[in-house]
């Protein structure tokens, strides 16, 4: 069965604390995998997209990498502003369509 | 640029009324989607359409309906709600060769 799963649940960080979040996966025909910010309230917000192991993207403090079977969200020395839940996704192709999964996602806080 | 918008923010239903929830986009994406979000679950599809006039279910369809009449406007209709139906919707939109989604700022929705 495909499957994403996000770890920790949640993640408190003093500011300047780097940590990172896991997205392991268990799918079949995998097109992309992706990231996205979840403010509370809010819609989610598109950080990253990963097609193949091995490649990195970055943004200010963010950086995300892929294996074949999890992806990292890498937070550089984070600000409280970066308080969020972050969310990941892959697009998986089965059944004769692409289709979306998405894991639960890590709350994140970051204390100043 | 507005993005992905939807109507209303927040509802409050009774057990077995309907109503339409409104989503609009104005990037001329040729697929959008309507998700479900709830605590501990990831993003579930409920419906989605890759241009007018072209509709499909998703993971968790029952109850809901959808139409595409137009390539800007998908509305969510919910025949006669239940209280399982309490969530918050999000709309998503792409274009039909990229992965990234774009959402709306979700509705908040209530059934007693």
């Amino acid at each position: 069965e495909d499957q994403v799963t996000q770890s920790p649940e949640a993640l408190r960080l003093q500011e300047g604390e780097s940590s990172s979040l896991n997205c392991s996966y268990t799918v079949s025909g995998l097109r992309g995998l992706f990231w996205y910010r979840q403010d509370p309230g809010k819609g989610p917000e598109f950080l990253f997209t990963l097609y193949s192991a091995g490649e990195e993207k970055e943004k200010e403090r963010l950086k995300a990498t892929l294996t074949k079977k999890e992806s990292f969200l890498h937070i550089t020395a984070p600000k409280p502003e970066d308080s969020a839940t972050y969310l990941c996704a892959v697009q998986a192709f089965s059944s004769g369509t692409y289709k979306y999964i998405f894991g639960t996602g890590t709350r994140l806080k970051v204390l100043a | 640029n507005a993005g992905v918008t939807q109507t209303p923010k927040f509802q409050v239903l009774k057990t077995g009324q309907s109503m339409t929830l409104q989503c609009a986009q104005d990037m001329n994406h040729e697929y959008m989607s309507w998700y479900r979000q709830d605590p501990g679950m990831g993003l579930r599809l409920i419906h989605y359409s890759v241009g007018a006039g072209i509709t499909d279910q998703g993971e968790v369809p029952n109850g809901y309906n959808v139409s595409r009449s137009t390539t800007e406007d998908f509305p969510l209709r919910l025949l006669s709600a239940a209280p399982s139906q309490t969530s918050v919707y999000f709309c998503a939109s792409r274009p039909v060769n990229t992965g990234e989604l774009f959402f709306g700022e979700g509705s908040r929705l209530t059934v007693l």
